[in-house]
């Protein structure tokens, strides 16, 4: 299947510093969408993103869809503990049949106070 | 109702038993998933059902069916299954998805935790 590389794996930050994560591959996407999973709990979708360039923000969350259509970015300004969780990216390709997403591995955020 | 309910939370079973997964949406979707979600791993689909028919079964093990009795309720029964399919088992739903245009994305659930033991 398709690969998505998600970075960081991990991220230990100060409460009120900003946050960036990104996603790549090597295929073309025409759907990017950012997930955010709590323990024990499913994932919840953060930004859907549909368009070349497109930048689109919730709040504190901003995402982009990159130029290319191969990578998108999240950035979370003025972290805060609730942040805490693992943030996935997520996606699906042109030719790809309907319905499936592509995930990535995960950036595991952790927000000391 | 914007929720996708999924029962039990927990479930141990031993490698004998036979066990069904629950799934329920009120939304009206006519798409709905089984995703399998190992420990920090990202969640791997299973199986997609659109318009109740099976779509997509990605090569999963036979002791796993899926059923999709009415448009609101999903199931996933299993069978003989092994202490590596504990996991968390996780539904979805969506509206069916349109190639080309903005689609709405899939709500999940809060999940099954699977023990085989």
């Amino acid at each position: 299947g398709q690969q998505l590389n998600q970075s960081p794996q991990s991220m230990f930050i100060q409460e009120g510093e900003d946050v960036s994560m990104n996603c790549t591959s090597s295929s073309i996407f025409n759907t990017w969408l950012w997930y955010k999973q709590d323990p024990g709990e499913g994932p919840v979708l953060l930004i859907a993103l549909y368009k070349a360039g497109e930048l689109t923000s919730n709040g504190r969350l901003t995402a982009q869809f990159g130029i290319t259509r191969k990578d998108s970015f999240l950035n979370i300004s003025a972290s805060i503990p609730s942040d805490v969780g693992i943030y996935f990216c997520a996606g699906r390709t042109r030719g790809s049949t309907l319905g499936r997403l592509y995930f990535g591995r995960g950036t595991q955020l952790t927000v000391w106070p | 109702d914007t929720e996708v309910t999924q029962t039990p939370k927990h479930l141990v079973m031993g490698m004998t038993n036979k066990k069904s997964l629950k799934c329920e949406q009120h939304m009206g979707h006519r798409a709905m998933y089984w995703y399998k979600q190992k420990a920090k791993k990202p969640p791997e689909l299973m199986f997609v059902y659109s318009y109740e028919k099976l779509s997509i079964n990605e090569s999963v093990p036979s002791r796993f069916s899926p059923e999709c009795p009415n448009s609101s309720l999903l199931n996933l029964h299993l069978h003989a299954l092994q202490p590596e399919d504990s996991a968390l088992y996780l539904c979805a739903s969506s509206p069916v998805l349109v190639r080309g245009e903005k689609n709405t994305e899939a709500f999940f659930g809060q999940g099954t935790r699977l023990t085989v033991v």
